[in-house]
């Protein structure tokens, strides 16, 4: 099946610094990626949609200015997770198509602690 | 916008018995319906869909009813071993589209030898 790649799998960052989050296609092309956001223990929470080409869009709640997300090119879109707090801290996800309809596969996310 | 609750939040079995997890939805527009099974800090893994079309779709000892009618759908393990044991997720379609999905709150699945 297609794959989806994440990098890093693990961060630690200080508090008040930026860290990025890579997601990759690595043999399909998605024009859409999704951003999920998983605390310990609950459920996986979508944090915005990812377009190709276009700015993304952000579900409630979630901050545009804090979550960076950027889709340059069919097969990688970053989250920039800008001025980081401990509060931020958790385990991220991208999931990613190769089309509507079609199967969804998920990255193998990204473990992000705030120090 | 979607809602999906699931129930139960915990599940504790002997390996042998069946399990069952209830999922419902709100947006009588979905038309997609994906059971994700997670280890612990790792990704969640596909193991069942189903579609609008039909009302039962099977794998092996997994299955899946859906309802439309009554805006649920059900995970059905068979025969478990305690390999199943994971935190089970099941998701619809945010508006009505098959690929923006809205996850249930989960259910964590021990399965006792």
């Amino acid at each position: 099946g297609a794959v989806v790649s994440q990098h890093p799998s693990w961060v630690i960052c200080k508090s008040g610094t930026s860290v990025k989050i890579e997601c990759r296609s690595l043999d399909f092309q998605a024009t859409t990626m999704f951003w999920y956001r998983q605390f310990p223990k609950q459920s996986l929470m979508l944090m915005a949609t990812s377009n190709e080409g276009s700015k993304a869009t952000y579900e409630q709640g979630v901050e545009k200015d804090k979550f960076l997300i950027n889709h340059a090119s069919l097969t990688l879109s970053t989250l920039t997770v800008t001025s980081a707090h401990p509060e931020d801290s958790s385990f991220y996800i991208c999931s990613a198509t190769t089309g509507k309809g079609n199967t969804i596969y998920f990255g193998e996310g990204s473990w992000l602690t705030v120090v | 916008g979607e809602n999906v609750e699931q129930h139960p939040s915990t599940l504790s079995v002997q390996e042998g018995d069946s399990a069952v997890i209830k999922c419902t939805y709100s947006d009588s527009a979905s038309n997609y319906f994906p059971w994700y099974k997670q280890e612990l800090g790792k990704r969640p893994q596909l193991i069942i869909d189903i579609r609008s079309n039909v009302g039962e779709k099977k794998d092996q000892r997994i299955a899946v009813t859906l309802n439309k009618t009554a805006k649920h759908f059900s995970l059905h393990i068979t025969e478990t071993q305690p390999e199943d044991s994971a935190v089970y997720f099941c998701a619809a379609p945010l508006e009505g589209g098959y690929n923006k999905l809205i996850f249930g709150a989960g259910t964590r699945l021990a399965v006792h030898p």
